[in-house]
């Protein structure tokens, strides 16, 4: 199994639309984030996540929302889906401590399609 | 404002041949730079870091060298396969922070 497992990986939907992507992790670490990718662009922030009770914006926090149900599921939100928010999305964790404190593990991605 | 830029966009080479990608940064304060590996549908993959005190650093085929007086760092493919074939992003760590600044990558493809 994955270390870090997104799902859905690919999923169409329509403009309104509420969405859920999940995360769940077996590294054992306590920071979580999600991450945007689009053609042309380096990955952007969403939210991140430093343990289950710590949640902070990310530079594109707007129309998102996340929940930290353990340390180990971390899922991301679109209230209500619009077209440019359509992209490859990407979980990833990192230790924050010790050696490859900053090391980012990615998932595979989500990629999402809003019609 | 925090920047990562690479170089080229895109390239293509041959099997067994070598190339070079570039990255150049304005980050302050640097922590770190990595460079990661994304195959196409994968998520990206950390194949080296180099920190403010490293010049070069290699992993198999992969050497990454780091200039910190002129902000530039290189990943150079020695003996190019075709599994190469992939995104290359160039990440630079903001000291004393939780953000990373992501290059927006070049794209590898080695053909036979």
């Amino acid at each position: 199994d994955a270390d870090v497992t997104q799902t859905p990986r690919n999923r169409i939907t329509k403009t309104g639309k509420r969405i859920m992507l999940e995360c769940s992790q077996t590294k054992g670490h306590d920071r979580m984030y999600w991450y945007r990718q689009d053609p042309g662009l380096g990955l952007q922030l969403i939210y991140y996540s430093f343990d289950v009770k710590d949640i902070n914006k990310g530079e594109i926090s707007d129309g998102y929302s996340v929940s930290r149900q353990a340390q180990a599921k971390f899922s991301l939100s679109l209230e209500s889906a619009i077209p440019n928010q359509t992209a490859l999305y990407f979980c990833a964790t990192s230790p924050g401590t010790g050696t490859g404190a900053n090391v980012l593990t990615f998932g595979a991605g989500s990629r999402l399609t809003v019609l | 404002k925090n920047q990562v830029e690479q170089s080229p966009q895109s390239l293509i080479i041959l099997e067994r041949k070598n190339c070079t990608l570039q990255c150049n940064y304005t980050v302050s304060p640097f922590s770190n730079l990595r460079w990661y590996k994304q195959d196409t549908g994968r998520g990206p993959v950390s194949l080296t870091i180099m920190t403010f005190s490293e010049n070069t650093k290699s992993n198999g085929r992969y050497t990454a060298t780091l200039d910190a007086d002129t902000k530039q760092s290189s990943l150079h493919i020695t003996a190019s396969q075709l599994s190469d074939s992939a995104s290359y992003i160039c990440v630079v760590s903001v000291s004393g922070t939780y953000k990373y600044i992501f290059g927006t990558g070049t794209r590898l493809k080695v053909l036979a």
